[in-house]
């Protein structure tokens, strides 16, 4: 089946550590997207790419890094310069220029030692 | 700057009735499209419903449909005979086109309890 896979399902950070969360998709989508979700809030976009070794910033880049070397892969980096790292973390794909909606993984909760 | 307004935090809906989840929305594109999204407590979206701001007839999938009123700016869902499995919660976007690309911009959500 085709589809999002996010691993690990819970990610645990100590303090000046950086911890990567994986993201691979297998539906052969161009755009793929990092997105964050805090409790009783909605998502907010940290990072996107629409084409491989492209991305951009989105709106809470700051403390976050990505690559895309691979069209099916996009790793999301959690710098220690993120000082409020714990969250919710989706990443998304979708085709590019679509009304075709995103399709997510099931997502990685991150938590501070 | 686009942005999607849910203005119902909480909502309880006895089963098999039916309930509206609202959604607006601000934005000075002319094109755009509308999603709705549904968020169980295991934490994944799936995807509902969908409504391209030409599209001239409101959207239906199954139980789900989109309640269009592109002059106020509306995009409602509304599920109809409501379903224990519904209780979840429900997040409006919109798609918007920016640097050569289309993101979508989220509204905070609304979390829908289905009472037996």
């Amino acid at each position: 089946d085709g589809g999002i896979t996010q691993s690990p399902k819970y990610l645990f950070r100590k303090e000046g550590q950086n911890v990567t969360l994986s993201c691979e998709q297998n539906l052969n989508h161009d755009a793929m997207y990092w997105y964050r979700q805090d409790p009783g809030q909605g998502l907010r976009l940290i990072y996107y790419s629409q084409i491989v070794n492209d991305f951009q910033k989105g709106d809470i880049a700051e403390g976050y890094s990505v690559s895309r070397e691979k069209k099916e892969s996009f790793p999301l980096t959690v710098t220690s310069a993120q000082k409020n790292p714990t969250a919710f973390y989706l990443c998304a794909s979708s085709m590019k220029y679509s009304n075709q909606p995103q399709h997510f993984g099931d997502g990685t909760r991150l938590s501070i030692l | 700057a686009q942005k999607i307004t849910q203005t119902q935090p909480g909502m309880f809906v006895q089963e098999k009735e039916a309930v509206t989840l609202d959604c607006t929305y601000d934005t000075s594109d002319q094109s755009y499209g509308l999603f709705w999204y549904k968020q169980p407590s295991s934490g994944e979206m799936i995807f509902l419903i969908y409504q391209g701001s030409y599209d001239e007839q409101n959207a239906t999938e199954g139980r789900y449909s989109l309640n269009f009123q592109k002059a106020r700016k509306s995009a409602n869902l509304v599920i109809s005979a409501s379903q224990l499995g519904d209780s979840a919660m429900y997040f409006c976007a919109m798609r918007y086109s920016g640097a050569g690309s289309y993101q979508l911009t989220f509204g905070k959500g609304t979390k829908l309890s289905v009472i037996p």
